[in-house]
């Protein structure tokens, strides 16, 4: 079964300071990768996602991952991070053997002044 | 907009009660899924359905039943709440294609039903 590690609960980075969201997952197959954003009191939205083609995807409000797939990796990264990017960011991949997408334990991203 | 709509923001209910989480959708989406998300555990899958009167067990379907009677409508039915079923509750819906993964619908969330059970 495929698996996703988000490395770090809690990330804190200054207003314009390089946001990086670290996932690592597990797949013995070439997997679908997605980063979703979760608002403070509100449901889960999606960033950016990856399924074949283009290694580097890019997403709403300046967000971007690279698929590397020697890595197993789908980090996220934003060149300079807004007081508007606070939030709980989830990776997830799909896992072909059961049909059934499968959530990181998220990352608080904090931003401070 | 897709608007993915859970019925209650918060809600108190005692042991052992029935309780009933409601979700509503208006995108004609054909696949439904009920999430819970706790602290340090991300998000987990209780139950989804791909149509009317189908449902499929997610990772984690016991103490917790379905319901979908209409294509819009994915209700989630605690039979006796327990203190270990407090948790903020998700719905999602997305449209059905090769599989539930569908890598090309995302999935779309609502805000969420925070239960407390006493």
């Amino acid at each position: 079964a495929q698996s996703v590690t988000q490395l770090g609960s809690h990330v804190s980075v200054s207003e314009g300071a390089l946001v990086l969201l670290r996932c690592n997952y597990s797949s013995s197959v070439p997997p679908y990768l997605f980063w979703y954003v979760q608002y403070p009191n509100q449901g889960l939205q999606l960033l950016l996602k990856y399924t074949t083609g283009a290694t580097l995807v890019k997403g709403i409000n300046g967000f971007e991952a690279e698929f590397k797939k020697s890595e197993t990796s789908f980090h996220l990264t934003k060149p300079s991070a807004h007081m508007s990017d606070a939030a709980e960011y989830f990776c997830a991949v799909s896992d072909q053997s059961t049909d059934k997408l499968i959530f990181g334990t998220g990352t608080r991203l904090q931003v401070f002044p | 907009d897709v608007k993915v709509t859970q019925s209650s923001r918060y809600l108190v209910k005692r042991t052992g009660e029935k309780v009933f989480l409601e979700c509503v959708q208006d995108m004609d989406h054909e696949n439904m899924f009920w999430y819970r998300q706790d602290p340090g555990l991300g998000l987990r899958l209780i139950y989804f359905s791909y149509d009317v009167k189908m449902k499929e067990k997610g990772d984690i379907p016991e103490g917790y039943s379905v319901s979908r009677e209409k294509k819009e409508r994915f209700s989630l039915i605690l039979e006796s709440a327990s203190t270990n079923q407090t948790s903020m509750y998700l719905c999602a819906s997305s449209f059905l294609q090769s599989s539930v993964t569908n890598y090309n619908s995302p999935l779309h969330f609502g805000n969420g039903t925070r239960l407390t059970v006493t």
